[in-house]
């Protein structure tokens, strides 16, 4: 299995930082990473595939970028709605198809 | 718009049966595979089980392997998951997810609302 290093666990930021959350794959994975965002009690939602391309309706302040076995998501300006849990996923080959341990970004 | 809704979630006592349900609205469920993804409380996002567009591939998580089976029905726009021999780490909250393929990518959207899972006597 393809093991996934998400770092921080958790960060604290104010409203209109820049916040950068990366994630370390075990082995190469081309560029077969996704980011999600999920607020409590909501299911995940995709905000980056393919490592760097924005999903339609997500805010340009979100971005990915990284290849082979380093990716980053950037936040540019923090946004009050922004304060949620991240995860990245890799998709490389078959599955297992894993995820992260997630980032949790609260408010300072 | 497209939708994904997951039911046939609640408690059930260790060494019991569930079957999860996931309905498609708004796109050729079809032509898509599925997934289901799973939370524990308080905890990460766990794979579980992937199937094609026709059922022709399958694949599970070690966790669920020989316990857990994926299925759907093409004609009612349906994903099932028919969970066996449940035990206690299987309590979670259990999400349906469509899978977006490209030549050099791979995504899961939308994800359904999610359906939780007890698993306690």
């Amino acid at each position: 299995d393809i093991q996934m290093t998400q770092s921080p666990s958790s960060l604290s930021a104010s409203v209109g930082d820049r916040v950068t959350i990366t994630c370390r794959t075990g082995q190469s994975i081309s560029k077969y990473l996704n980011w999600y965002q999920q607020k409590p009690g909501k299911a995940p939602k995709l905000l980056i595939f393919a490592a760097s391309s924005l999903q339609s309706g997500v805010p340009s302040r979100f971005s990915g970028s990284g290849f082979g076995t380093d990716f980053t998501l950037t936040i540019s300006s923090l946004q009050p709605e922004d304060f949620a849990t991240y995860y990245c996923q890799q998709t490389y080959s078959t599955p297992p198809w894993t995820f992260g341990q997630g980032t949790k970004v609260e408010i300072k | 718009e497209v939708y994904l809704v997951e039911s046939g979630g609640g408690l059930v006592q260790p060494g019991g049966s569930l079957r999860l349900s996931c309905a498609a609205s708004g796109f050729t469920f079809s032509t898509y595979s599925m997934n289901w993804v799973r939370q524990a409380p308080g905890k990460g996002l766990e794979w579980v089980s992937y199937i094609s567009s026709s059922s022709n591939t399958i694949y599970y998580g070690d966790s669920v392997k020989g316990r857990f089976t994926i299925s759907r029905d093409n004609a009612k726009n349906s994903l099932y998951l028919q969970m066996n021999s449940l035990r206690a780490e299987d309590t979670a909250v259990y999400y349906c997810a469509r899978a977006l393929v490209t030549t050099t990518a791979r995504w899961f959207d939308p994800w359904g609302q999610g359906t939780l899972v007890t698993v306690s006597s």
